[in-house]
């Protein structure tokens, strides 16, 4: 039984949209991350947040902003999708530092 | 600057046969190291864990081995199935400064019938 929920499981957008990645968890951990992942490659940690109001930008930089309003509510959002924005997002949660619980993510396709 | 490094992105092991999976680290304040297995589409889910405190961590068909003074871990399965099919990923947790976890690229096992 999951945990912590990632919406839409596949996205299909067009070049200049606006998105939003949904993430939310139901553990009550302060921890929340996103990360970015192409095939074959390692995952990168795009932001993450400590809690509520708390959010820093991770190791790699995108262009992609979070907000963190809410304990359970993290989302991740896009002002304008491009190409280059094409990879698979996973929002992972963690009551410390020693393991994740990670949504199923989003693969996001931006044509 | 990669912390963690999996040197081989795919692994192809016969049905039945053991897989072993390989990582090496460089940060020698690592004292915690995970195991996580992906499937396409999916994410990652915990495997196996070790503390540094160990050598050896055992859990049913998987075994992970830490070898300190070499900064090497490796992951067994035995015997190999079919649903072990899947991108392995090694992380260990830092937790100075940003608290997080660094993964490696991954491996791709594929096990054959």
């Amino acid at each position: 039984e999951a945990d912590i929920y990632q919406t839409p499981r596949y996205l299909v957008i067009g070049t200049g949209k606006k998105i939003t990645l949904e993430c939310s968890q139901t553990m009550g951990h302060d921890k929340m991350y996103w990360y970015q992942q192409d095939p074959g490659m390692e995952l990168h940690l795009i932001h993450y947040s400590y809690g509520v109001n708390s959010t820093e930008k991770g190791d790699l930089s995108s262009e992609s902003t979070v907000s963190r309003i809410r304990t359970e509510h993290f989302p991740l959002t896009l002002e304008s999708a491009r190409p280059s924005h094409t990879s698979q997002y996973l929002c992972a949660s963690s009551a410390n530092t020693y393991g994740y619980t990670f949504g199923s993510g989003t693969r996001l396709t931006v044509v | 600057d990669q912390q963690v490094k999996q040197n081989s992105p795919s692994l192809s092991v016969q049905e039945g046969r053991i897989s072993i999976l390989n990582c090496d680290y460089t940060n020698s304040m690592f004292d915690y190291f995970l195991w996580y297995k992906k499937y396409p589409a999916e994410g990652p889910t915990f495997l196996i864990s070790i503390s540094s405190i160990k050598d050896k961590n055992e859990d049913g068909r998987f075994t992970v081995f830490l070898n300190k003074s070499a900064k090497h871990l490796s992951l067994h399965i035995v015997p190999s199935q079919p649903g072990d099919s899947a991108v392995y990923f090694c992380a260990a947790p830092i937790i100075q400064g940003a608290q997080k976890l660094v993964f490696g690229q991954g491996t791709r096992l594929t096990i054959n019938p």
